[in-house]
């Protein structure tokens, strides 16, 4: 199985920071990863498809880079509808497999 | 507009057998993989497997002894069986639809199953 190490776990930050979640593959996947928000009570919400392609109707404050085994989802200037939990999601090979999450916290 | 409805039993005594269904609803249910995932409760989440309309099923190795996904093009649902449970299995499990070469992209609304006895 591919492993996606997530980090932070979790993070604080204020309205307005920029913030920076970490992916790392255990071996490369190429372009092959998602990135999700997801708040309390609901499924997870896509925001970026092939590592760095920003969803339809997702604010452009997102973003994604990365290739191969490091990928990062950056939010430019926090909002509040910002906090909730972040996954990555890599399907280059199967078990597709997700990162830990990231808790972003005021 | 893509829609995933699911349904099925919550609560479950150990070595029974967990069943859920998911509809599709607004989209064809060719060309697409059909997903379950689950999410132990406070935990992150954890890819099942997939079916797609021709019936071809991958499945993640640590359930795979245990775990049957079916679609019927027809009705245009797909089913998730897991058998034996146990209190490990007590999750929010969710459907979701993943084209070719992109990750998940639409999910359903989640359903808490709960093992106990």
């Amino acid at each position: 199985d591919i492993q996606m190490t997530q980090s932070p776990s979790s993070l604080s930050a204020s309205v307005g920071d920029r913030v920076t979640i970490t992916c790392r593959a255990s071996q490369g996947i190429t372009n092959d990863l998602g990135w999700y928000q997801q708040k309390p009570g609901e499924a997870p919400r896509r925001l970026i498809y092939a590592a760095s392609t920003l969803q339809s109707g997702v604010p452009s404050r997102f973003s994604g880079s990365g290739y191969g085994t490091e990928f990062s989802l950056t939010i430019s200037s926090l909002q509040p509808e910002d906090f909730a939990t972040y996954y990555c999601l890599q399907h280059n090979s199967y078990p597709r497999t997700f990162g830990q999450g990231t808790k972003v916290e005021i | 507009q893509v829609r995933l409805q699911q349904w099925g039993a919550g609560l479950l005594k150990p070595s029974e057998t967990l069943s859920l269904t998911c509809a599709v609803y607004g989209e064809s249910f060719n060309d697409y993989f059909w997903t379950w995932v689950r999410q132990i409760p406070g935990k992150g989440l954890e890819w099942i497997g997939e079916v797609n309309h021709a019936g071809r099923a991958n499945y993640n190795p640590s359930l795979k002894s245990r775990v049957s996904i079916l679609g019927d093009t027809l009705k245009k649902q797909f089913s998730l069986k897991l058998r034996s449970v146990t209190a490990a299995d007590t999750a929010v499990y969710f459907c979701a639809r993943a084209a070719l070469n992109r990750p998940l992209d639409y999910w359903g609304q989640g359903s808490l199953v709960a093992v106990s006895s």
